[in-house]
């Protein structure tokens, strides 16, 4: 059973406009979510993160909103730039338990048109 | 970038071979991890390291086996390579601390015909 969902393959957005990527987790052990983003034949590369004691956590032109309630985050990006199309993977962990090993959603492609 | 380095990048060998993929870390990091990318399935642990010689397994680490014999070398070998392991593999190091976010390699891409 999947514990960390991306439930959109793929997001198309014009440049200059908003990005949202949205992520949900069945794990209430989570207490560490990260982003990161993928550009073809290349690794993934970690964007951003927030610990499960803050409700938002913002660097530069990306924004993580966590809402533990509804085990729902969101990564917003703005403004959408061409250079941010990539695959971007959600991922979660329990530092406490894990070592920090990470359990990763299946990623949502985002295309921003010029 | 943090100092990883996957070899070989690509590979391509036959059903029923032993296959090594090696990962090499300049960073002096504890640990160490394997993951696997397959289309529909995001990246999934195989198998992760918490020292010399201290291993574990991940979610899909059946038919892969690892070692670490140094700090900056982390090894994956695939006994008998079966079509089912074509798949794009990356390497991953953390210290470990807190907060301290995963970094990835480039990738090896492995055939299995």
């Amino acid at each position: 059973d999947q514990q960390v969902k991306q439930n959109s393959p793929s997001l198309s957005v014009q440049e200059g406009r908003i990005s949202i990527l949205n992520c949900d987790y069945t794990n209430s052990m989570f207490d560490y979510f990260l982003w990161y983003k993928k550009y073809p034949a290349e690794g993934p590369t970690f964007l951003i993160s927030i610990s499960s004691i803050k409700d938002k956590n913002e660097d530069g032109r990306f924004t993580v909103f966590l809402n533990k309630s509804a085990k729902h985050l969101s990564l917003h990006i703005v403004p959408s730039q061409p250079g941010d199309s990539a695959v971007y993977f959600c991922a979660a962990t329990n530092y406490g338990g894990s070592q920090g090993n990470l359990i990763f959603g299946k990623g949502t492609k985002l295309s921003v048109k010029p | 970038d943090a100092g990883i380095t996957q070899s070989p990048r690509h590979k391509v060998t036959e059903t029923g071979t032993p296959v090594t993929l090696r990962c090499h870390q300049t960073e002096n990091h504890r640990y160490m991890y394997w993951y696997r990318q397959d289309p529909g399935h995001g990246l999934r642990l195989i198998h992760y390291s918490y020292g010399v010689k201290d291993t574990d397994k991940g979610e899909v680490s059946d038919g892969y086996s690892v070692s670490r014999s140094k700090t900056e070398d982390f090894l994956l070998t695939l006994e008998s390579a079966t079509s089912s392991q074509t798949s794009v593999y990356f390497c991953a190091i953390s210290d470990g601390v807190l907060g301290s976010p995963l970094h990835f390699g480039n990738g090896t891409r492995l055939t299995v015909t």
